[in-house]
């Protein structure tokens, strides 16, 4: 079956990066993109950007441009997500989401992670 | 990026229906049939419940449905059930990425 396991919480101070893992299993990995959203407490989601996984493609979302870096290890089916910068307003879960269809962008997204806690704090 | 517009709360009594609308542009709903909605229940990861508009995932109730005209998408749930009481999502497609909704809260009376 498919599944998405993500890294545990992390706690980061203003300004460092984090990095988030998104270990995938039960299906072709470099055939399914993998999207990244978050969601800050009591607020929508957010989506941040999209991983081709299997050229390593990448796009991203306007509002976090120049913060994010979207990579892939296909040698051990996980996707990974850095945002750099950190301020307070960061504080949010990450997840990740895998496609319907291979090869594909559109957004539907049938399969999340279980949410990763980043926490912004000094 | 500016989200998709839906409303912020809807409700309904057990076995109504309801429909909850998504507002884009001609550059996401209004020019791909690539609309996507999700529920969320508090704590939990959002989960798919309808794609390209209007179809439904293996093993999602029928009374979900979904529907598009123009620049704006609609979910209808039709036999409301207390376990409905969530949050939606929709999610639009464009050539810039993906575009989400600002969510809308469903209250079942």
């Amino acid at each position: 079956q498919v599944q998405l396991v993500q890294s545990g919480a992390e706690v980061k101070k203003p300004g460092a990066s984090v990095k988030v893992s998104c270990k995938a299993s039960g299906y072709n990995f470099t055939s399914y993109a993998i999207h990244w959203v978050r969601q800050a407490p009591g607020q929508r989601l957010e989506w941040m950007g999209w991983s081709n996984t299997g050229n390593g493609n990448t796009k991203y979302s306007q509002d976090f441009q120049g913060r994010v870096t979207l990579t892939r290890d296909t040698s051990a089916s996980t996707a990974y997500l850095e945002l750099s910068s950190l301020r307070y307003e960061d504080m949010a879960v990450y997840y990740c989401a895998r496609e319907v269809y291979r090869f594909d962008v559109s957004g539907s997204l049938l399969f999340w992670g279980q949410g990763t806690l980043v926490t912004v704090s000094s | 990026q500016s989200a998709l517009t839906q409303p912020a709360s809807v409700s309904g009594s057990p076995g109504q229906s309801i429909t909850i609308s998504c507002t884009g542009t001609s550059n996401d709903i209004g020019n791909y049939n690539y609309v996507s909605w999700y529920q969320q229940h508090p704590g939990k990861a959002p989960k798919l419940i309808i794609y390209e508009v209007s179809n439904r995932p293996s093993g999602v109730s029928n009374r979900f449905s979904g529907s598009k005209s123009g620049n704006t998408a609609s979910l209808t749930i039709s036999g409301l059930q207390a376990q409905d009481e969530a949050d939606y999502y929709c999610c639009s497609y464009t050539t810039s990425g993906t575009l989400l909704g600002g969510g809308t809260k469903l209250t079942v009376l």
